[in-house]
Parts: structure tokens; C-alpha cells; sequence
């Protein structure tokens, strides 16, 4: 099993252009989720889907949209990029079921917005 | 809106002395907590955790302990070692909304 994919590792991006970071895993697990991780700050949850069809809002979700059309894959969506999205961004996904909610994290892409 | 508050944000410990990180969560209806270990530049990957059912889990040298009534929880790594070093980040789950929560991160550098 690959486990969590992402890519691109690296990005730069100017301000007002968009792009979209992927995400895919290949353990069937129902649960995924975007995080960005800034320095001081932990991890944030920006969104998060159940399952395929199903998404939602976390912690900070301004600037980023998502969707969730397969089990496999959850893409993150940057529409118009703002020097403040520059980040760190993991992907996470894991079973939803009570025998286990362990998260695996992704490798992470670093987004550079200028 | 709810949080994880961790502390404290930077540790250093001798080889062998112990360590000891504390997270304190508002979600009451938190019921899994788990501790990440960053290394620098790498992903999070999940150490030990604990669901809100059960007081204490231990392995090896790493244990975690839960206050439900005082929502906290901490993690205890006991002879640490140079490779312990790293960041560590406790978060709080709430299966109810599927929400995680993390806290800001601990730097712990074990000193040889």
C-alpha cells in the first residue's frame, strides 16, 4: 500500500492564482481531511468528509474548497491564493468506524504564495 | 470555539531524565486523544493514544494518562533518548462531528 499521496511537494504560487493540491489514499479508508500546519500554530482543519459526497467545513475553510467524488481521492482547491495561505499542507485519512479513528497523514506540500 | 491548549511549547531533558507534555481540551464530547510525533521536515506520525473510557495506556516508554473531569490529558515518555526529539502534538476527536482539534505543539530536545 502506498498509503497517503500528495502532490505537488513543493509550490509557489503569485497572488490571485489558483490550484489544486491532491490527495489520495489507497486503504479505503471513509474519513479524510486537510490540515495546514504554520509555524507556533499546530494543525488546523480547514475540511474534512465522511465519505465520498459528503464534506465539510473545519476549523479554517476561507479560501479552500473541496470535494469528495471517490473514497480515494479528497483534492483541496485554492481559488484565488493569498500570501496568508502560504503553508505547510497535510492530507489525512482514516477509518470512521469506532474500532479505530488513527489518522494517517500524507507527506505534506509546502505552498509558497508571493 | 472549541480547543486544545498545550503545554508547555518548548522542553529539554537530559538522556534518561523524563518528560512530560499537558493538554487540556473544552470539547466535553471528546472521546479519543491522540499524541503525534513530527520529526523535522516529516509528516505526523500517531505514537500512543487513549479513548475516553479508559484512565491511563502505557507502551513501552511512552504512556499517556486522561482527567475526563478536568478534561486533561498528558503524555509521559520515561529514559529518554537523543532520537526522542522532536515535536509533539496532542489533539482531542469528537466522533459525534468527526472533528479533530490539535494543540499548538511541543518541542521536546533530549539532551546527550
Amino acid at each position: 500500500n502506498a498509503g497517503v499521496t500528495q502532490t505537488p511537494k513543493f509550490q509557489v504560487l503569485k497572488t490571485g492564482q489558483s490550484m489544486t493540491l491532491q490527495c489520495a489514499q489507497d486503504m479505503n479508508h471513509e474519513y479524510m481531511s486537510w490540515y495546514r500546519q504554520d509555524p507556533g500554530m499546530g494543525l488546523r482543519l480547514i475540511h474534512y468528509s465522511v465519505g465520498a459526497g459528503i464534506t465539510d467545513q473545519g476549523e479554517v475553510p476561507n479560501g479552500y474548497n473541496v470535494s469528495r467524488s471517490t473514497t480515494e481521492d479528497f483534492p483541496l482547491r485554492l481559488l484565488s491564493a493569498a500570501p496568508s495561505q502560504t503553508s505547510v499542507y497535510f492530507c489525512a485519512s482514516s477509518y470512521s468506524s469506532v474500532s479505530s479513528y488513527e489518522q494517517y497523514f500524507g507527506p505534506g506540500t509546502r505552498l509558497t504564495v508571493t | 470555539g472549541e480547543n486544545v491548549e498545550q503545554h508547555p511549547s518548548t522542553l529539554s531533558v537530559q538522556e534518561g531524565d523524563s518528560a512530560v507534555i499537558k493538554c487540556t481540551y473544552s470539547d466535553s464530547a471528546s472521546n479519543y486523544f491522540p499524541w503525534y510525533k513530527q520529526e523535522l521536515g516529516k509528516r505526523p506520525q500517531l505514537i500512543i493514544d487513549i479513548r475516553s473510557n479508559v484512565g491511563e495506556k502505557k507502551d513501552q516508554r511512552i504512556a499517556v494518562t486522561l482527567n475526563k473531569t478536568a478534561k486533561h490529558f498528558s503524555l509521559h515518555i520515561t529514559e529518554t533518548q537523543p532520537e526522542d526529539s522532536a515535536v509533539y502534538f496532542c489533539a482531542s476527536f469528537d466522533s459525534g462531528t468527526y472533528k479533530y482539534i490539535f494543540g499548538t505543539g511541543t518541542r521536546l530536545k533530549v539532551l546527550a
